[in-house]
């Protein structure tokens, strides 16, 4: 299986602050990776597909960049809506894997 | 509009089998490029990637429970079926199914509200 570890794991941010949440494949998934976001008692929501391809609807505060092994989630300002936790999922192989998420919380 | 509703107990005991389905709208799963996904998460803890079946039938599965696991579809009622046997407490979570769709992106773009599932005697 290819494991997925995100960094860090828990990250406190200001509203405003540029935050940042890497991913690093055990092996090269090329571009098939997504990312998504989570807040408590609800399912995860698409935001980042193929990587750096910016799901319909979602606010272009959020990009993804990377290939091979190393990829990043980027919120350029983080807004009040987005304190929830994040994780990235490669779907290059089967079996498919999530990365073990990211707390963004308010500092 | 695509979604989907995940159904089954809420509680089972230990050594059962436990079956969830998934009842979608907004899609057909003869369409090609088409997958529904079942994913779980216990409480307080990360995704885990479980199964998932493609319009042409062609079923993937975790390996580490893929002797436990069985994903169908019933493509005339829009719905998937997750088997799981031998349930045990460490398999309490929520159940999620999603669609993805390897003729756009492949990711897991529509997701259900989610079922939990508390194995408990």
């Amino acid at each position: 299986d290819i494991q997925m570890t995100q960094s860090p794991s828990t990250l406190s941010a200001s509203v405003g602050d540029r935050v940042t949440i890497t991913c690093r494949a055990s092996q090269s998934i090329s571009s098939w990776l997504a990312w998504y976001q989570q807040k408590p008692g609800k399912a995860p929501k698409l935001l980042i597909y193929k990587a750096s391809s910016l799901e319909s609807g979602v606010p272009s505060r959020f990009s993804g960049s990377g290939s091979g092994t190393e990829f990043t989630l980027t919120i350029s300002s983080l807004q009040p809506d987005d304190f929830a936790t994040y994780y990235c999922q490669q779907y290059n192989s089967y079996p498919s894997t999530f990365g073990g998420g990211t707390k963004v919380e308010i500092k | 509009q695509i979604t989907l509703k995940e159904s089954g107990p809420t509680l089972v005991k230990p050594t059962q089998t436990l079956t969830l389905t998934c009842t979608f709208s907004g899609f057909s799963l003869s369409t090609s490029g088409v997958g529904v996904g079942w994913i779980r998460q216990p409480p307080g803890k990360a995704l885990e990637w479980l199964a998932l079946i493609y319009w042409d039938d062609d079923k993937r599965y975790s390996p580490s429970l893929k002797s436990r696991l069985t994903i169908t579809k019933d493509t005339s009622k829009n719905q998937v079926v997750l088997t799981m046997t031998n349930m045990d407490p460490v398999d309490t979570a929520t159940y999620y199914c999603a669609h993805s769709d390897y003729g756009d992106h492949g990711a897991f773009d529509y997701w259900g509200q989610g079922t939990l599932v508390t194995v408990s005697s």
